[in-house]
C-alpha cells in the first residue's frame, strides 16, 4: 500500500525556468510533509516542509505548496540549476506519536544546462 | 558538527551469508533509524530506537533481520542468513527528537551501505 505517490519517475528542466515536483498521499492522518534530496551515493538531506495547517512554504528558490482537500502537494523550484539535478523525495508523517516517515518513490530530476 | 557515519560503504556477499551494518548516530540525538531503499524505490523504515528502546519495528522481517543500540548511541543491524531480495542501499539515520510529540524533527541520513546479494 503505496501512502504517497510520486507518479513522475523523472523530469528534465531548462536551467533558469521553472521545476515542478508533485506528490500525492492517501492517508488522511499524515500532517507534516517533507520534501529531501539525494545524490549518487550519498543519503537523502532535508530541502524543505510543510505542516497542515499551512498550504504554502518557502524558502529561497524553493516553494512547497499543499492542497490538503486533493491530498496533494508540490515542490516548486524557480530558477533551475544545474546543481539542481538530483532525485527528489516526497515524505510525510503522521501527528504526534515518533513521526514515523512514509517516502514516496523519487523523482529524478535533470536540469540542463 | 560530524554528521551520520555509516560503515561499510559497500558489501558483497552469497546468498545464505550473514552481514552486519554500522551506524554512529550525530553526538546527542536520541532517535535513531534504520532505512531500507530498493533500487527505483523510496526509502522504507525498518526500525526506529528511541535510546536504546524500540519503539517501531514493525517492517522488520524479524526471522532474518536484527538490529541493537548500544548503549543509545552506536547501532548494527544484521541479516541472517542474506536473500537476494536483501539486495538494497541501507540508511541509517537520526534526529534530536526526544520522545513522542507533535513538532516534528528533521532526520540526518548517512551516506548508506549498497549491499548486493549475488
Amino acid at each position: 500500500d503505496q501512502q504517497v505517490k510520486q507518479n513522475s519517475p523523472s523530469l528534465s528542466v531548462q536551467e533558469g525556468r521553472i521545476s515542478i515536483l508533485n506528490c500525492d498521499y492517501t492517508n488522511s492522518m499524515f500532517d507534516y510533509f517533507l520534501w529531501y534530496k539525494k545524490y549518487p551515493a550519498e543519503g537523502p538531506t532535508f530541502l524543505i516542509s510543510i505542516s497542515s495547517i499551512k498550504d504554502k512554504n518557502e524558502d529561497g528558490r524553493f516553494t512547497v505548496f499543499l492542497n490538503k482537500s486533493a491530498k496533494h502537494l508540490s515542490l516548486h523550484i524557480v530558477p533551475s540549476q544545474p546543481g539542481d539535478s538530483a532525485v527528489y523525495f516526497c515524505a510525510a508523517s503522521e501527528a504526534g506519536g515518533y513521526q514515523k516517515v512514509t517516502f514516496g518513490t523519487g523523482t529524478k530530476l535533470q536540469v540542463i544546462p | 558538527e560530524a554528521g551520520v557515519a555509516q560503515s561499510p560503504r559497500y558489501k558483497i556477499i552469497e546468498k545464505r551469508q550473514s552481514v552486519a551494518f554500522w551506524c554512529n548516530p550525530i553526538s546527542g540525538h536520541a532517535t535513531l533509524y534504520w532505512y531500507q531503499q530498493i533500487l527505483g524505490q523510496g526509502p522504507k523504515l525498518l526500525i526506529q530506537f528511541q535510546n536504546n528502546g524500540v519503539v517501531d519495528d514493525s517492517q522488520l522481517p524479524k526471522d532474518r533481520f536484527s538490529a541493537e543500540r548500544l548503549k543509545g548511541v552506536d547501532s548494527t543491524l544484521k541479516i541472517q542468513p542474506a536473500k537476494l531480495e536483501d539486495s538494497a542501499v541501507y540508511l541509517c539515520a537520526s534526529s534530536f527528537s526526544r520522545g513522542a510529540g507533535p513538532s516534528y524533527n528533521e532526520q540526518f541520513f548517512g551516506p548508506g551501505t549498497r549491499l548486493t546479494v549475488l
